[in-house]
């Protein structure tokens, strides 16, 4: 059974405060991972798809990143504005079209 | 662009009522999927369709029917309401190897 766990469940940051976000899986052949952002009141909103260990991809002060194990949402010197719960999931390689989600990181950034 | 479109946006109900949750997409995605999100436990897959015509169990569907109406629109139907559905609901779709993108949300609160 796929699974994934996320850590912390909620984080408090000083804005310019950089940290990270973990998501852990277990998986049987991992056809991506998958970063959201979920606001309050709101559906999650697309960040990143990452295929294989080793990958990187970014976007304004977020960076994701991937193992074989776990992948790490690093954020740099965050915002106000980036305060939002943060989603994983992963899509096993013989499941074309279902994902499973972790329960999420709620981030807090204060000014 | 509308993207994903859910109606209603919050419902209250009576435990026995049933009712149909609306789900319309403007992207042309032949996949659309019915989550579930509980406090603490992520987004839970109710059911999907890989294409108009075709439905398929997800991991939750126990006391909920869905009807794939077109290409655009695919309905969530709760036919006996209980406590336990008491829920966030969201659709979702996606084009071939793209992400998923989701609706807002509709809020559902069973008495």
């Amino acid at each position: 059974e796929d699974q994934v766990t996320q850590s912390p469940e909620a984080l408090r940051l000083q804005e310019g405060e950089s940290s990270s976000l973990n998501c852990s899986y277990t998986v049987s052949g991992l056809r991506g991972l998958f970063w959201y952002r979920q606001d309050p009141g709101k559906g999650p909103e697309f960040l990143f798809t990452l295929y294989s260990a080793g990958e990187e991809k970014e976007k304004e002060r977020l960076k994701a990143t991937l193992t074989k194990k776990e992948s790490f949402l690093h954020i740099t010197a965050p915002k106000p504005e980036d305060s939002a719960t943060y989603l994983c999931a992963v899509q096993a390689a013989g499941s074309a079209r279902q994902l499973t989600f972790g329960s999420g990181t709620q981030l807090t950034v204060l000014p | 662009n509308a993207g994903v479109t859910q109606t209603p946006k919050f419902q209250v109900l009576k435990t026995g009522q049933s009712m149909t949750l609306q789900c319309a997409q403007d992207m042309n995605h032949n996949s659309m999927y019915w989550y579930r999100q509980d406090p603490g436990m992520g987004l839970r897959l109710i059911y999907y369709s890989a294409s108009e015509g075709t439905t398929d169990k997800g991991e939750v569907p126990n006391g909920y029917n869905v009807s794939r109406l077109n290409k655009r629109e695919f309905s969530l139907r709760l036919e006996s309401a209980a406590p336990s559905q008491t829920s966030v609901y969201f659709c979702a779709s996606r084009d071939v190897n793209q992400p998923q993108h989701f609706g807002d949300g509709t809020r559902l609160s069973i008495l």
